[in-house]
């Protein structure tokens, strides 16, 4: 079981190039999830997969586009990047609990993006 | 709006000694609340989660934590704390719409 994966791990951008970051899951969970990170905000959520065929925005969706491609795969566009946008990305994954809602999320480690 | 204060960004305390890490949250309804560990360089991993029942739950590594509804607050803690502990550490409410507090780094001193 490889969990949950991300790639590219590090890339650089020019202001204005676009790039897809690349997540896939391994544990047939239906969620799926990317999330920034920068320092001193802790993570938040860009846009969220409830499950295959379904999309929601986040707390900070604005400059970025979402795919959920199947069950396994859900991809973040960046169409045109802004400095703004320099942070460390994850994925994550999670199951459903009945009644609850969504349970423990699963990370991957993260691509480390640069926009110059 | 459901969201998530961590009161100390950086916590220095001896080996051996115990560890108590603060979390308030806002939550309009009955809050599903985590505990993450993030070490350098990697993702999050998940120490102990509260959904409903016993407010004090046990999780990895010999954390714990307690659910005080009156307070707000779901604090984490460690009797006694191990080099290996050194790390970030993220409290979180909510479901799919997860709200992360901003972190507490946590350093070890031998």
């Amino acid at each position: 079981n490889a969990g949950v994966t991300q790639t590219p791990k590090f890339q650089v951008l020019k202001t204005g190039q676009s790039m897809t970051l690349q997540c896939a899951q391994d544990m047939n969970h239906n969620s799926m999830y990317w999330y920034r990170q920068d320092p001193g905000m802790g993570l938040r959520l860009i846009y969220y997969s409830a499950s295959e065929g379904t999309t929601d925005k986040g707390e900070v969706p604005n400059g970025y586009n979402v795919s959920r491609l199947n069950k396994r795969e859900f991809s973040l566009r960046l169409e045109s990047a802004a400095p703004s946008q320099t942070s460390v990305y994850f994925c994550a994954s999670s199951d459903v609990l009945a009644g609850v809602g969504a349970d423990t999320q699963y990370f991957g480690p993260g691509t480390r993006l640069t926009v110059l | 709006a459901q969201s998530v204060t961590q009161p100390d960004i950086h916590i220095t305390v001896s080996e051996g000694a115990s560890l108590e890490l603060r979390c308030n949250y806002s939550y309009g309804a009955t809050p599903y609340l985590f505990w993450y560990v993030q070490s350098p360089g990697q993702g999050l991993q998940l120490l102990l989660k509260y959904f409903s029942g016993d407010t004090l739950v046990q999780g990895i590594k010999g954390f714990e934590a307690e659910f005080k509804r009156s307070q707000s607050s779901f604090n984490l803690r460690k009797p006694s704390v191990h080099w290996s502990d050194a790390a970030e550490y993220f409290c979180a409410v909510g479901g799919d719409d997860m709200r992360f507090g901003a972190g507490t780094r946590l350093t070890v001193k031998p």
